[in-house]
């Protein structure tokens, strides 16, 4: 395994379409979490799946954005009728759950992100 | 709502200078505090998840300092190099699953 991997890189739009990024997590980490950055923001927190379970959402994440994780492993985000406003850097993390205090053994990797600009 | 900071946004260093960036969080709830350094092009790659007051960690020529009662962590680059140019981020964790991200240090070191 070699790490997070995203799928596409990138994505260009036009505004009102719907797209849908893929996240294919380390094999064995449970933990799964997606960010969203904009320019000269650090990455924002969207939401949070342990194993297939959403366990959190942000509020950022509106109606019109959906994720999933069906079998616990790979997770996808969905945004329908994109907005110009929705163009970011979309970021997949996982990690494994060990319980404890945060450490190196339960950190977060990050995949490569999606850049998606709506046009 | 929970604010993380960090200073200064962008700095240019030279060759062999040693530099430091600082991440400010909320000192209450405090949880744990975790350094990344981004590359262009590149995932996120973890550098140092810090959880008492008064850790320091070293990894190679990078180091990181926490104050949780004051809520500020430095990082440090001694003898800075080419390859340490990337964005530097801080992220507050209160025990949540939400890690609540600065807006990263972009450093570019000159050759």
């Amino acid at each position: 395994d070699t790490g997070v991997s995203q799928d596409p890189r990138h994505k260009i739009t036009k505004r009102g379409q719907n797209v849908t990024f893929r996240c294919d997590p380390i094999s064995e980490h449970n933990r799964l979490y997606w960010y969203r950055q904009t320019l000269g923001q650090g990455p924002e927190f969207l939401t949070y799946f342990q194993n297939e379970a959403q366990l959190e959402k942000s509020r950022l994440l509106s109606d019109r954005f959906s994720a999933e994780r069906p079998k616990g492993s790979f997770s996808t985000l969905e945004i329908q009728r994109t907005e110009q406003g929705d163009s970011a850097m979309y970021l997949c993390a996982s990690s494994p759950d060990r319980g404890g205090l945060p450490s190196e053994d339960n950190e977060q990797f990050f995949g490569p992100g999606t850049r998606l600009t709506v046009l | 709502i929970l604010n993380v900071e960090q200073s200064p946004q962008s700095l240019h260093v030279q060759e062999g200078d040693s530099t430091n960036f600082t991440c400010s969080f909320p000192s209450s709830n405090f949880y744990a505090l975790h350094w990344y350094r981004w590359e262009t092009a590149k995932s996120p790659e973890a550098l140092f998840v810090m959880t008492l007051n008064g850790d320091e960690k070293k990894k190679g020529r990078i180091s990181a300092t926490l104050n949780t009662k004051e809520g500020y962590s430095y990082l440090y680059i001694k003898g800075s190099q080419p390859e340490d140019s990337a964005t530097y981020l801080c992220a507050f964790n209160s025990g949540t699953y939400k890690y609540i991200f600065g807006t990263g240090t972009r450093l570019k070191v000159l050759a």
